[in-house]
C-alpha cells in the first residue's frame, strides 16, 4: 500500500513551453501533497505544500506564478512549470500524506518516483 | 547555517566494513527524525525512523541525542547494495509536519 505515482517520469522540452507534472496517490487519500525539487548533487528542497481544495503554500523564493499547483482531489495534485527555462531543469519529486486518524500513518510522507525535467 | 547538516562524503568502504554517518539539526523544536536512502536518479525511500532510545533494524542502528541535536546511523557488515546516498531528515511537527532534508551522505561500498 501507500503508492504514489508521477507522470511523466521524464520530459524534455524547449525553452518557453509549459510542462505539467501529475502526482497521484494510488491507494489512499492524500489531504496534503508536497512538491520538492532536487538539483544535481544537492538535497531535496521543498517548493510548496498543497492541501486539497485550497491554495498551495509556497516556500520563500519559489515563484507561485511560475510553478502553478492544483490539488483538485484527494488523489491528484499537479505542478505546472510555466514558460520553462534551462535553469528550471531539475528532478521534481512529489510526496503525499494521508489524513489524521487514517492509514497510512499521517506522520509519514510517501514519495513519488520523480520527474526529470530537461529544458533545452 | 543549514537546518540539517551532513558530511557529504563520499565514504568509500570495503564490503563487510562498519560505517557511521552523523547529522546535526538546528531546530530544537524538531520532533521526528528519519534516515532515508536515495539511489541515483530515484526518489528517497524511508530507511528507518530514529527514536530517542535508539533503534536497530538488522544491520542498521540509528541513535538520537536531543541534547546535542545529533543523529547517527551505523551500518554493520556493509554490502555492495548499501551504496547510495543517505539523507538525514527532520520533521518539525509544529510547522505543518514538513520534512527538512539534509544534503545527504554518499556511501560507496566496494568489493
Amino acid at each position: 500500500g501507500a503508492v504514489v505515482s508521477q507522470h511523466p517520469s521524464w520530459v524534455i522540452c524547449k525553452s518557453g513551453t509549459s510542462v505539467k507534472i501529475e502526482c497521484r496517490s494510488l491507494d489512499f487519500q492524500a489531504t496534503t501533497m508536497f512538491w520538492y525539487r532536487q538539483f544535481p548533487k544537492q538535497s531535496l528542497m521543498l517548493m510548496a505544500t498543497s492541501n486539497e481544495g485550497s491554495k498551495a503554500t509556497y516556500e520563500q523564493g519559489v515563484e507561485k506564478d511560475k510553478f502553478l499547483i492544483n490539488h483538485a482531489s484527494l488523489t491528484l495534485s499537479t505542478l505546472t512549470v510555466t514558460s520553462a527555462h534551462p535553469e528550471d531543469s531539475s528532478f521534481y519529486i512529489c510526496s503525499a500524506r494521508s489524513q489524521p486518524g487514517l492509514l497510512p500513518s499521517y506522520n509519514e510522507q510517501f514519495f513519488g518516483p520523480g520527474t526529470r525535467l530537461t529544458v533545452l | 547555517r543549514k537546518e540539517v547538516e551532513q558530511d557529504p562524503g563520499p565514504f568509500n568502504v570495503p564490503e563487510g566494513a562498519t560505517v557511521a554517518f552523523n547529522c546535526t539539526y538546528s531546530n530544537s523544536a524538531s520532533q521526528s527524525f528519519f534516515w532515508y536512502r536515495q539511489d541515483c536518479r530515484k526518489e528517497p525511500k524511508l530507511l528507518m525512523s530514529v527514536y530517542s532510545s535508539g533503534n536497530e533494524d538488522g544491520r542498521f542502528t540509528a541513535q538520537l541525542n536531543r541534547a546535542s541535536q545529533y543523529i547517527s546511523l551505523l551500518i554493520r557488515d556493509s554490502k555492495l547494495s548499501d551504496s547510495a546516498t543517505y539523507l538525514c531528515v527532520v520533521n518539525n511537527n509544529n510547522a505543518g509536519n514538513m520534512l527538512t532534508f539534509g544534503g545527504g551522505t554518499r556511501l560507496m561500498v566496494k568489493p
